[in-house]
């Protein structure tokens, strides 16, 4: 089991391009999370996804952000026209979406746009 | 809405002591789960312990356990014996037990640095 994969590790895109994460959930598990990490607003949540269909979004910074879940081994975070306050460490997260589950995290991907 | 604080930014203990940490949490829900969980210097984030609110008595994993105190909404992580390597930052989270409330909701964080 290889855990959580998220690619790219670190990624720099100057302000104005568009930015796309990926995440490999655990096989078996039914929900994907992403959340956003920063030193001010410590982890944001952003979206999840149960088995692939999007549920919540509500964390989601309008127009600029979206994410999808095209098949159960893989989750992309998209990120347009990207600006300075963009730069953190996105978390993807999964587990076996129950109310008592914990969440397996990834690696994250340190997004920085200069 | 739920909402997790955790008061303490930054704990300093000598190696093989006994550190809490302390967490307070809201929820208008009677049933909810508490968990914590361990980011290292690296970034990785560990799951550590979880506490199911209907259950009285306080988990306890290795040298974890927690100090479940439900009329304060309280939930401490009480590391026991510690060690250089628990040096990290500890994250208390929560998810109401209700439908649809999936996600969790984490605290700032506390900063844990273990002395030799």
């Amino acid at each position: 089991n290889a855990g959580v994969i998220q690619t790219p590790r670190h990624k720099v895109t100057g302000k104005g391009q568009e930015a796309t994460l990926w995440c490999e959930p655990i096989s078996g598990h039914s929900a994907v999370f992403w959340y956003r990490q920063t030193i001010v607003q410590g982890l944001e949540f952003l979206t999840y996804f149960r088995n692939q269909a999007p549920i919540d979004d509500s964390g989601m910074p309008k127009e600029r952000f979206s994410a999808q879940m095209p098949n159960q081994s893989h989750s992309t975070l998209k990120i347009q026209s990207t600006q300075p306050q963009d730069s953190a460490v996105y978390l993807c997260a999964s587990s076996f979406g129950q109310r008592n589950s914990d969440y397996t995290f990834g690696s994250g991907t340190r997004l920085l746009v200069i | 809405a739920q909402k997790v604080t955790q008061t303490q930014t930054s704990i300093s203990v000598m190696e093989k002591t006994t550190v809490t940490m302390d967490c307070v949490y809201e929820t208008q829900d009677s049933s909810y789960f508490l968990f914590w969980y361990k980011q290292t210097a690296s970034g990785e984030i560990v799951f550590l312990i979880r506490q199911d609110s209907y259950k009285k008595e306080n988990a306890t994993v290795g040298h974890y356990s927690l100090n479940f105190q439900k009329p304060k909404s309280s939930i401490g992580l009480i590391i026991t014996a510690t060690q250089i390597e628990d040096s990290a930052v500890y994250f208390c989270a929560m998810r109401e037990n209700t439908e649809g409330a999936d996600r969790l909701t984490f605290g700032k964080g506390t900063q844990l640095i273990i002395q030799p």
